[in-house]
């Protein structure tokens, strides 16, 4: 049973809009959450992550919010660029101490000029 | 900027023959991952090292996966022998330890091995 879900596998935007990419997990035990982005022939590389005892962490264009009632947590994105267009993976983790992460499928994200 | 290296980048094989990987970390990293990435699938942990001890292997096939960290620096994942279902990619991933907070622990990722078994 998946314990992150990111049940949209694709999304579209255009330039300057506000992407939203959401994520829900079911294991009440995850105490840290994040967001990587992935490019073709790449490795991930980290975005942005939030702690459970938080509910907004902002980093630039980048915001990231926590619903911990709702299990829920999204990455928002404003400006959208081009630049933009990558996989987006949320992870989640028991702790803070290094525990391996627990990965979504991804959303792909396209922005269009 | 400090990477983590991984070689090869791609690696075709044919079943039942043996493959490895190799994953150099970022100087100064005491924790390594191994996580592969089936195609449309997120990243799902093989084994973590932290220097050279095996931290967790649970998810390890183990009766055709082994990996070593035997310096307490770079690691080798090896398959033998592989199987169609072990097409993926391979990541390798980085951080300083597992204490200090946050961004201490902060994974860096490799460019991963692409797999292809025929």
């Amino acid at each position: 049973d998946q314990q992150v879900k990111q049940n949209s596998p694709s999304l579209s935007v255009q330039e300057g809009r506000i992407s939203i990419l959401n994520c829900d997990y079911t294991n009440s035990m995850f105490d840290y959450f994040l967001w990587y982005k992935k490019y073709p022939a790449e490795g991930p590389t980290f975005l942005i992550s939030i702690s459970s005892i938080k509910d907004k962490n902002e980093d630039g264009r980048f915001t990231v919010f926590l619903n911990k009632s709702a299990k829920h947590l999204s990455l928002h994105i404003v400006p959208s660029q081009p630049g933009d267009s990558a996989v987006y993976f949320c992870a989640a983790s028991v702790d803070q101490a290094g525990t391996a992460l627990i990965f979504g499928k991804g959303t792909t994200l396209s922005v269009s000029s | 900027e400090a990477e983590v290296a991984q070689s090869p980048r791609y690696k075709i094989t044919e079943k039942s023959q043996a493959v490895a990987f190799w994953c150099d970390p970022i100087s100064g990293h005491a924790t390594l991952y191994w996580y592969r990435q089936i195609l449309g699938q997120g990243p799902e942990l093989l084994v973590q090292f932290q220097d050279e001890s095996v931290v967790d292997d649970s998810q390890l096939p183990k009766d055709r996966f082994s990996a070593e960290r035997l310096k307490g620096v770079d690691s080798t994942l090896k398959i033998q022998p592989a199987e169609l279902g072990d097409s993926a990619m391979y990541l390798c991933a980085s951080s300083l330890g597992t204490s200090g907070g946050a961004r201490y622990n902060e994974q860096f990722f490799g460019p991963g091995t692409r797999l292809t078994v025929l």
